[in-house]
């Protein structure tokens, strides 16, 4: 089962920042929190991922609470085409061989 | 950069029939997952290769079967095909290829209808 809550659905203005929440509120010290996209039935894109520090990339960041038991990805200048189903996910990081659970997602839509 | 192709994208079989879905992973990328994606749901994971061995196993029937070959490509066998077979499967990839070490991309998918 996924360990994460997400909001079903979100909406935001375009060149508006989209912050995204997720709870993992049973998360263990060696699990990391990644974001995936899936832009209509194309398949998932990795977003970020992190384990306790905020992370930063060319498409997003990643704001992880002190506690870890929940995070918050944003897009900082969201377009159309960050129309997607964004799903919070958390993982062990062993080896590189552990599975991916997808819960619900939150469905963005990003209005002009 | 180069990313994870699957063939074919498009599939359209009869019941009962077989598929076989194909994964080429990002060069240098050692481990293969499938996930299956139903109509209006997440996607699902089935089952993961590393080093051409099988790592884990999902909710995979037993009409499915996979393996990775020497060249990291995985392919996903399907047998006796039913109508709720009918849905999107993507091939994801992982390793030490030059990107996020151990981070999963996935492909675009194939999407399989039975009729």
């Amino acid at each position: 089962d996924a360990k994460t809550t997400q909001p079903t659905s979100m909406d935001c203005a375009e060149g508006r920042a989209a912050n995204l929440p997720c709870n993992h509120s049973t998360i263990s010290g060696n699990e990391y929190v990644y974001w995936y996209r899936q832009i209509h039935s194309q398949g998932p894109q990795y977003i970020i991922h992190g384990l306790k520090n905020n992370e930063t990339n060319e498409m997003a960041s990643l704001i992880i609470t002190e506690d870890r038991k929940s995070s918050t990805l944003i897009l900082p200048h969201a377009t159309l085409r960050d129309t997607a189903v964004y799903y919070c996910i958390v993982r062990v990081e062993v080896g590189g061989s552990e599975k991916l659970v997808f819960g619900k997602g939150t469905k963005l839509t990003v209005n002009p | 950069a180069a990313g994870v192709i699957q063939s074919p994208r498009h599939l359209i079989k009869e019941k009962r029939e077989t598929a076989t879905l194909k994964c080429y992973p990002i060069p240098r990328h050692d481990t293969v997952y499938w996930y299956q994606q139903g109509p209006g749901q997440d996607p699902q994971f089935l089952i993961s290769f590393y080093e051409k061995m099988q790592s884990d196993k999902g909710s995979i029937p037993d009409r499915f079967s996979a393996q990775q070959f020497s060249d990291y490509h995985s392919e996903l066998n399907m047998s006796s095909l039913e109508l709720g077979d009918s849905a999107l499967y993507f091939c994801a990839s992982s390793g030490t290829g030059g990107r996020v070490t151990d981070t999963q991309y996935f492909g675009p998918g194939t999407r399989l209808t039975v009729l």
